[in-house]
């Protein structure tokens, strides 16, 4: 199956510092991938859709300019927390799919906390 | 607005009986639905999927239905082992360019007990 790998797993930062996920597809070209976020006990809420080669489209709410996202290849995508702050805390979900197929496939998930 | 919603935030059921777990959606674009598991801090683990011009998709031991005029799906597990002791979580996308952009249920812990 389609393999997706997000790093670092888990990451810890101060305040007022940015911290940069990433997010590889291993064994296929991700044209959309995709950026969740889940807090604790909740559900998972994309933040954006990125396309290789195009600027992301975030969702309502997510502010584009804490959260910078960079797709510039087929099987790399970047989401930078930029002036963290502890609210920020939360575990970050990438996925990615291929154009023309249903799936997306998830990486393994980063958690961030920002102290 | 939570557009996918899984009511049953946990379920309890003996190993080697039917888990069903259940979903409810209220957005008619939605077209292809989909099962994940979910270990804490891991990502999710897909399971089957369906699309809405079929109301049943089998994999092995895990069944989904769909009644599109209720607006509702379902993931049977059968028999159910201890192995599948997760959250599941209930996922819908519209289709076309938006296959992979899901908006998620709540989650249900499911607990299979030898």
């Amino acid at each position: 199956g389609a393999v997706v790998s997000q790093h670092p797993s888990r990451v810890i930062c101060k305040s007022g510092t940015s911290v940069k996920i990433e997010c590889r597809s291993l064994d296929f070209q991700a044209t959309t991938m995709f950026w969740y976020r889940q807090f604790p006990k909740q559900s998972l809420m994309l933040m954006a859709t990125s396309n290789e080669g195009s600027k992301a489209t975030y969702e309502q709410g997510v502010e584009k300019d804490k959260f910078l996202i960079n797709h510039a290849s087929l099987t790399l995508s970047t989401l930078t927390v930029t002036s963290a702050h502890p609210e920020d805390s939360s575990f970050y979900i990438c996925s990615a799919r291929t154009a023309g197929t249903t799936e997306a496939f998830f990486g393994q998930g980063t958690r961030l906390t920002v102290v | 607005d939570q557009q996918v919603k899984q009511n049953s935030p946990s379920l309890s059921v003996q190993e080697g009986r039917i888990s069903i777990l259940n979903c409810d959606y209220t957005n008619s674009m939605f077209d292809y639905f989909l099962w994940y598991k979910k270990y804490p801090a891991e990502g999710p683990t897909f399971l089957i999927s369906i699309s809405s011009i079929k109301d049943k998709n089998e994999d092995g031991r895990f069944t989904v239905f769909l009644n599109k005029s209720a607006k509702h799906l379902s993931l049977h597990i059968v028999p159910s082992q201890p192995g599948d002791s997760a959250v599941y979580f209930c996922a819908a996308s519209k289709g076309g360019t938006s296959y992979g952009k899901l908006t998620f249920g709540q989650g249900t812990i499911l607990t299979v007990h030898p």
